[in-house]
This record gives C-alpha cells, sequence and structure tokens, in this order.
C-alpha cells in the first residue's frame, strides 16, 4: 500500500514568492495534519484538516493556510515567502478512531528553500 | 507551559551496546506519549504509543516505558542499521496535534 506522498520533493523560492506544498493521505485515511521542521529541531504542528474542515492551528502567521479537497489530499500554501520558512514541510495522515489517537503516518516530506 | 525534553542531544553506541534514550515532559493532561524514529532526508516513521503510566511495548531491539513525568526508550543489543534520530512527541488532552521535542540522534558504530 502507498504511503502518504508529498510534491515536490525539493523546492527553491526566493523571498516574497509564494508556494503551493501538496500531499495524498494514505487510502482511507481522512485526516491530514502539515507540520514544519527546522534542521536540528523536532516538527512543529501547523494545521489539522478532517473531512474538509480546519480542526487545529498551530502558532504560524496568516501567510500560512491550507484546505482539504472531497479526495481528502491536502495543499499548504505560503504566501510572502521568508528566509525563516526555509524548512521540512511534513505531511501525514491518520485514521480517526473517535479516540484521537490514532498514529500520524508521516510522508518524506517537501525540502523548501527560500533565497 | 507544554514542554518536552530529550536526552542526551546526541549518542554514539557500539555495536551491541545496549542504552536507554530519556524524554521528560511537562504537559496539562496527557491523551499519549508517542515515539518516533526519523532517518535523514526522511519523514518520522511510528514506532509507539503509550498511554498511561506503567505502560511498556516492545518491538524488535526497541522497548519504550512510561511513567507520569518521562519516558524512556530502550535499546537493547543495537545494530548499525538502529542509526537513526528518535523523537519524542506527546499529545494533550482534547488537541488534535502533536508536541515534539528536538530529538535524540542515535549513531551505532560497527
Amino acid at each position: 500500500d502507498a504511503g502518504v506522498t508529498q510534491s515536490p520533493t525539493h523546492l527553491i523560492k526566493t523571498r516574497g514568492q509564494h508556494v503551493t506544498l501538496r500531499c495524498s493521505p494514505i487510502s482511507g485515511h481522512k485526516s491530514v495534519s502539515w507540520y514544519q521542521q527546522v534542521l536540528g529541531q523536532g516538527p512543529q504542528f501547523i494545521f489539522q484538516y478532517y473531512e474538509k474542515e480546519e480542526r487545529g492551528r498551530g502558532n504560524f502567521p496568516d501567510r500560512f493556510s491550507a484546505r482539504q479537497f472531497p479526495n481528502y489530499s491536502s495543499e499548504l500554501n505560503v504566501n510572502a515567502l521568508l528566509l525563516g520558512d526555509s524548512a521540512l514541510y511534513l505531511c501525514a495522515s491518520s485514521h480517526p478512531t473517535g479516540s484521537g489517537n490514532s498514529p500520524l503516518h508521516f510522508g518524506n516530506g517537501t525540502r523548501l528553500t527560500v533565497t | 507551559e507544554d514542554q518536552v525534553t530529550q536526552s542526551p542531544e546526541a549518542l554514539r553506541l557500539q555495536e551491541g551496546e545496549s542504552s536507554s534514550l530519556n524524554c521528560s515532559y511537562t504537559v496539562s493532561g496527557l491523551r499519549g506519549l508517542f515515539w518516533y524514529r526519523q532517518d535523514p532526508g526522511k519523514g518520522p516513521e511510528f514506532l509507539f504509543t503509550l498511554y498511561s503510566a506503567g505502560e511498556e511495548k516492545e518491538k524488535e531491539r526497541l522497548k519504550a516505558t512510561l511513567t507520569k513525568k518521562e519516558s524512556f526508550l530502550h535499546i537493547t543489543a543495537p545494530k548499525p542499521e538502529d542509526s537513526a534520530t528518535y523523537l519524542c512527541a506527546v499529545q494533550k488532552t482534547g488537541a488534535n496535534n502533536l508536541f515534539f521535542g528536538t530529538g535524540t540522534r542515535l549513531t551505532v558504530i560497527p
């Protein structure tokens, strides 16, 4: 079975530009989360979506937005890129069990470099 | 304030030399504690979930334990392929997201 797939794998952008990152969850998973991982740090929560609705948002500026589509895939958009946005952006999906403790399964991420 | 602290930051072991990684946490209401393994250039790979103090889980050479303040990841007779960064994360009661520590970078030398 395919795991969580993310595209593109690498991306180089210039300050001020915007970027769209894409994620396809594991088949049957209806929840998608986005995390930012700066080099040497643990992943930091950005958004969670379930059934196309936002269910959680981390401490990130409004330049960050996301959405989930009817097929449960998701996009993360970042506007007005800053050098500090350079990071590995991870998408994770999970199969809601009702308890909320379904483990997250991560993709291999999109490496974004802002110059 | 919620906090997850992992120690040591880096650990070098000889093949076969057992050791433990520590994850201490401060959170208002623990829903679950998670361990992940991350290889360079890859996303985190799920290992274990622990829900309550006293719980233990095992997988091959790895064993995770949980107390009210910390979790340990014990590695028995490690092999070079166990080299990776091990991440600990907590989920608070009522929250859907994970709060990660900064990880322990493990290197196992043949």
